[in-house]
């Protein structure tokens, strides 16, 4: 019910190779969070979206919010071995917030 | 400026023992989360808490308990230890506890239990 879905688990690139990342919910999202967490480390806050349709750039990411407010996506461009991680994206309901199960990055150099 | 800390970085415990984590936020940050990472998953919502008051609560046992200090830090405490709470926890701070915020995350403490 009130959980995010992420697509795909897994994901191996080459090194320069675009990336893009899923976050799907049933029901409508007031607001979507974006965490990277590289291993061995914690979850660093990347973007929050809030309004329908929003896109927003940092660099070579891109993320963008729904028009319906059901999901969002994090692309990014040219994919560096420093982009290695898991990416979680996460919600806020009733004052919980709800992380998705993420996406492990894997860049072959 | 000093980021999320917590302590002990690692802890080994025994079935049925408690266990206490502590966390001291950013300066300045009112508003305390605990979360528990299983390997593999994402963190799991186990507490907030603001002004020294719960204000969220996920899906774990009473078992589980927290509370915020008057300067903001916060302690997790686990009763009866299982297998199962074998985890990383993270604590994570935010300025306030108002409406969905950036989450500035510690290092966690890895619990393992044997």
């Amino acid at each position: 019910g009130q959980q995010v879905m992420q697509i795909p688990q897994y994901q191996h690139v080459q090194e320069g190779e675009d990336f893009t990342t899923y976050c799907n919910s049933s029901t409508t999202l007031s607001n979507i969070q974006w965490y990277k967490q590289r291993p061995g480390g914690h979850p660093v806050f990347l973007i929050q979206l809030v309004k329908s349709g929003e896109v927003k750039k940092q660099k070579r990411l891109t993320f963008q919010f729904g028009e319906a407010k059901k999901n969002s996506s994090l692309h990014i461009t040219a994919t560096q071995t420093t982009d290695v991680g898991t990416y979680f994206c996460s919600k806020t309901s009733y004052d919980k917030v709800i992380f998705g199960p993420g996406t492990s990055l894997s860049v072959i150099p | 400026d000093a980021g999320v800390t917590q302590s002990p970085t690692h802890l080994i415990k025994t079935r049925g023992q408690h266990v206490t984590l502590r966390c001291s936020p950013i300066s300045g940050h009112k508003s305390v989360s605990w979360y528990q990472q299983v390997l593999g998953q994402g963190p799991q919502f186990i507490f907030q808490y603001y002004e020294k008051e719960e204000r969220g609560r996920g899906n774990f046992p009473d078992r589980f308990s927290a509370r915020q200090f008057p300067n903001y830090s916060s302690e997790l405490n686990v009763n009866a230890l299982l297998l199962g709470d074998s985890a990383l926890y993270l604590c994570a701070s935010s300025p306030s506890g108002g409406g969905p915020q950036p989450q500035h995350f510690g290092d966690g403490t890895r619990l393992s239990i044997l």
